[in-house]
């Protein structure tokens, strides 16, 4: 089956630095990937839609210049949190549907944030 | 505006019992749904879905049926096992690839031994 990569699991930084969560699929080109934040005990929300070889897509309240995405190949995107502060700590999930089976929505394991 | 609902925060069952887990939606879009099982600190993982020219869709002991018409989807777990107990979550999508999925909040299923 589908399998989606995504690291860190976790990390830890400190506020005002920058940090890169990567989400890979690894049997399958996904031309769009998707970006989800889960705070406690609350729903999956989008925050951007990836599109491999163009701009991102964000959901409305969602700064892009803050949430960076690249998608540069059509196995990688990249988020990256830019100037974290403590607010922006949550858990980071990424999707990816196989370009060959477009509702096979495939999750990757989430990372933590924790900024301190 | 919450398009998809589950409006039951949390479930508990016993052990070999039916777990009926409730979603509803507004979009009138949405044309697929699908079911996801999570765990704290982990990523979705997909258990069942169905297409909205569908009514009914079974795998295993999970089944799920959809009422176009009430904009109303339950899953059903049958028979109920403690394993199950996770956070199960209703999601749906408008028709195309590669369209984003909305979720709804989240259901909590304890099954009790």
């Amino acid at each position: 089956g589908a399998v989606v990569s995504q690291h860190p699991s976790w990390v830890i930084c400190k506020s005002g630095t920058s940090v890169k969560i990567e989400c890979r699929s690894l049997d399958f080109q996904a031309t769009t990937m998707f970006w989800y934040r889960q705070f406690p005990k609350q729903s999956l929300m989008l925050m951007a839609t990836s599109n491999e070889g163009s701009k991102a897509t964000y959901e409305q309240g969602v700064e892009k210049d803050k949430f960076l995405i690249n998608h540069a190949s059509l196995t990688l995107s990249t988020l990256t949190v830019t100037s974290a502060h403590p607010e922006d700590s949550s858990f980071y999930i990424c999707s990816a549907t196989p370009d060959s089976h477009p509702y096979g929505y495939t999750f990757g394991s989430g990372t933590r944030l924790t900024v301190v | 505006d919450q398009q998809v609902k589950q409006n039951s925060p949390s479930l508990s069952v016993q052990e070999g019992r039916i777990s009926i887990l409730n979603c509803d939606y507004t979009n009138s879009m949405f044309d697929y749904f699908l079911w996801y099982k999570k765990y704290p600190a982990e990523g979705p993982t997909f258990l069942i879905s169905i297409s909205s020219i569908k009514d009914k869709n079974e795998d295993g002991r999970f089944t799920v049926f959809l009422n176009k018409s009430a904009k109303h989807l339950s899953l059903h777990i049958v028979p109920s096992q403690p394993g199950d107990s996770a956070v199960y979550f209703c999601a749906a999508t408008p028709r195309g690839a590669n369209s984003k999925l909305t979720f709804g909040k989240g259901i909590t299923l304890s099954v009790r031994p």
